[in-house]
């Protein structure tokens, strides 16, 4: 089964960047759909963004689109979320998570990385 | 946007069993899954595809879904099932993943 790591991130000022990583090991990372979701300090789980296993398709919640980016690089086994313009309201933990070896749509998201916390603060 | 609601809190003795209600509109037409967090933990998928359970998860927990609610079921509750709970499902009309706001199951 796959194993996932996030990294980058830290804190950061109002309208700055940042771009987080997670990388898989332990099986076939490019078979897989791969989310992105975060929560908020005392806060539920919000979906942030998937892409498709070989990358040709994108999915952006409405509350980052425009702002983050996901992407992948299968030949290093990485998922990213390249994070522009970011606000107060981005502060959270961020899991990567996969979302089925088929269809995203209808997978449950198997497995999850252990969080990578953004903190948008001047 | 398609609305999960979820009751903020459930409460249930050991050995007794908890019900945590995810209600959305037709949400019988749409594919549930259900994730336990634990404090300073990330998700864990406890049941897929309204009623299947991952491999390791014990056969006290189950789902259904039908109508305008799906649930989640523990049976025999122990101390260790304390934690939150999400249902999620994938919006077609949006092409948006969307969780429920999430239910802490105490154990007295």
């Amino acid at each position: 089964q796959v194993q996932l790591v996030e990294s980058g991130g830290g804190v950061v000022q109002p309208g700055r960047s940042l771009r987080l990583s997670c990388e898989a090991s332990g099986s076939t990372f490019s078979s897989y759909g791969m989310h992105w979701v975060r929560q908020a300090p005392g806060k539920g789980l919000e979906w942030v963004a998937l892409t498709w296993y070989d990358g040709s398709r994108e999915y952006h919640a409405d509350s980052v689109k425009g702002r983050f980016t996901i992407s992948r690089d299968n030949s290093k086994n990485t998922l990213y979320l390249q994070m522009n313009g970011l606000r107060a309201e981005d502060t959270a933990v961020y899991y990567c998570a996969t979302g089925g070896s088929g269809s995203p749509f209808y997978s449950g998201m198997d497995v999850w990385g252990q969080g990578t916390t953004v903190t948008v603060s001047s | 946007s398609y609305v999960l609601a979820q009751p903020p809190s459930v409460s249930v003795a050991p050995g007794k069993t908890a019900r945590i209600t995810c209600g959305g509109d037709n949400v019988a037409s749409k594919t549930v899954h259900w994730y336990q967090q634990k404090p300073g933990r990330a998700p864990m998928l406890v049941i897929h595809y309204d009623s299947d359970r991952p491999s390791g998860i014990p056969d006290r927990v189950s789902g259904s879904n039908s109508g305008n609610t799906a649930t989640l079921t523990i049976s025999r509750v122990e101390a260790g099932d304390e934690a939150d709970y999400y249902c999620q499902v994938w919006d077609r009309s949006s092409d948006h993943w969307v969780f429920g706001g999430g239910t802490k199951l105490t154990v007295l």
